[in-house]
């Protein structure tokens, strides 16, 4: 089976601090995705990977940056935390990220979730 | 762009009820389908999915059927349990045409099931 984790699954910080969020992943998938998930907003992706050393911004990166230096990391980072970056945030994976023939996908398999709050 | 809506919760069923979750969407080409579920407390899992119309996607009891002509993928359940209390995602896949872009999902339908 495969398995996504993530280094915390409850995380306390203060306004200002530099806050890292680890995801790790065991199957040796190409991508990876950080999403964070708010009441009534769904899944937002902030950013996603498809290779190491590479990155793709997604939907809401502002405040956000990740770092892949290894297949199987994938690190979102916050520089200076802010209150309304209190969140669910999940990490997945998978073979691809899109269709390549005939709109096939590989399936997304996430995380635990990490529930940040920042004070 | 590719978006997906999916019926605005709570839902909530008494034990043994019929479940439908409506899941629309927009997408250009031929998108795969998927149905996600988050437990209380866990990350998102795959439930099912289609990736061609007019297939059924099945696992648990529930199922969802590739309907092209509506653009349409609900959710079904025949006879729901306690168990079954859990956030449901519907998600798409775009085409292959459509560039190396990852899956867009909707909002999400809360579903809580009374004893």
């Amino acid at each position: 089976d495969v398995k996504v984790t993530q280094s915390s699954r409850y995380l306390v910080k203060r306004t200002g601090e530099k806050v890292f969020l680890e995801c790790v992943q065991d199957m040796d998938h190409e991508n990876m995705f950080w999403y964070r998930q708010d009441p009534g907003l769904g899944l937002r992706l902030i950013y996603f990977s498809y290779d190491v050393k590479m990155k793709e911004k997604g939907d809401i990166p502002e405040g956000y940056s990740v770092s892949r230096e290894k297949k199987e990391r994938f690190s979102l980072i916050l520089e200076s935390a802010s209150t309304n970056q209190t969140s669910m945030y999940l990490c997945a994976s998978s073979l691809l990220a899109g269709g390549f023939s005939g709109g096939s996908t590989d399936t997304q398999y996430f995380g635990p979730g990490t529930r940040l709050t920042v004070l | 762009g590719d978006s997906v809506t999916q019926m605005e919760g709570p839902v909530t069923l008494s034990e043994e009820a019929f479940l439908t979750i409506n899941c629309t969407y927009t997408a250009t080409g031929y998108p795969s389908l998927f149905w996600y579920v988050q437990y209380p407390g866990e990350g998102l899992q795959l439930l099912l999915k289609a990736t061609k119309a007019d297939d059924k996607g099945s696992n648990k009891g529930f199922e969802a059927t590739y309907r092209k002509e509506t653009t349409s993928f609900h959710l079904e359940k025949g006879s729901v349990q306690v168990s079954d209390s859990a956030v449901y995602f519907c998600a798409l896949s775009p085409s292959a045409n459509s560039g190396n872009t990852p899956l867009v999902f909707g909002k999400g339908t809360r579903l809580s099931v009374i004893a």
